[in-house]
């Protein structure tokens, strides 16, 4: 069964910065693109970004354009969310999830780490 | 930015009872529409693709249909475990957004 553990969820102040991680077992890492949806306390789903099984593509929201930075190590099988610039509404609880093959079929998903900014 | 809305934002109703619910794109996404299931401190959970395609291992209760800009998600005879929220997605293009969802709960 494949499972997705992220980490690096914490309370942070604004301006501040995090890395968020997610490690993957049971597929062939590199085979799939991954992406991070976020849930804001009372909210919904939000896609945050979206990264190819290369690594060569990239996309993201405009909420977090020029502020975060999605990446991969497909040698480790973890994806990486790095948080710069954060702001209050940044809040939520962050998920990694897999793309079943197009990139926005995500049909696998982790259990979430909660991100806190706040003074 | 493709909007995604949802209809109604919550339904109250009865395990056995027939449910639908509707999600409406503001432009066609063909047939790019997902289904998730959501409960509270859980992973979300992959329902449908592509519109009507059930995804491995979800009860055939669950089916999808429509194309272009108006789809819909329905449970033939609620089970308990079913009382979640819903959610919709285009997968037709970034940012792939999402509906506000839909909140089932126990009548």
């Amino acid at each position: 069964e494949v499972q997705l553990v992220e980490s690096g969820g914490d309370l942070a102040q604004p301006g501040g910065s995090l890395r968020l991680s997610c490690v993957v077992s049971e597929i062939t890492f590199s085979n799939y693109a991954m992406s991070w949806v976020r849930q804001a306390p009372g909210k919904g789903l939000e896609w945050v970004s979206t990264i190819s099984g290369s690594g060569s593509s990239t996309y993201y929201a405009d909420s977090v354009k020029g502020r975060f930075t999605i990446s991969r190590d497909n040698s480790k099988n973890t994806l990486y969310l790095q948080m710069n610039s954060l702001r209050a509404e940044d809040t939520a609880v962050y998920y990694c999830a897999k793309a079943r093959g197009r990139f926005g079929d995500l049909d696998y998903w982790g259990q979430g780490t909660l991100v806190t900014v706040s003074s | 930015d493709i909007q995604m809305t949802q209809s109604p934002s919550s339904l109250s109703a009865s395990a056995g009872d027939r449910v639908t619910i509707t999600c409406r794109a503001s432009q066609s996404i063909s047939g790019y529409l997902n289904w998730y299931q959501h409960k509270p401190g859980k992973a979300p959970k992959f329902l449908i693709y592509a519109a009507s395609s059930l995804q491995s291992g979800v009860p055939s209760r669950f089916s999808g249909s429509g194309s272009g800009t108006e789809f819909t998600l329905t449970i033939s005879s609620l089970q308990p475990e079913d009382f979640a929220t819903y959610y919709c997605q285009q997968s037709y293009s970034t940012p792939y957004t999402f509906g506000q969802g839909t909140k089932l709960e126990i009548k």
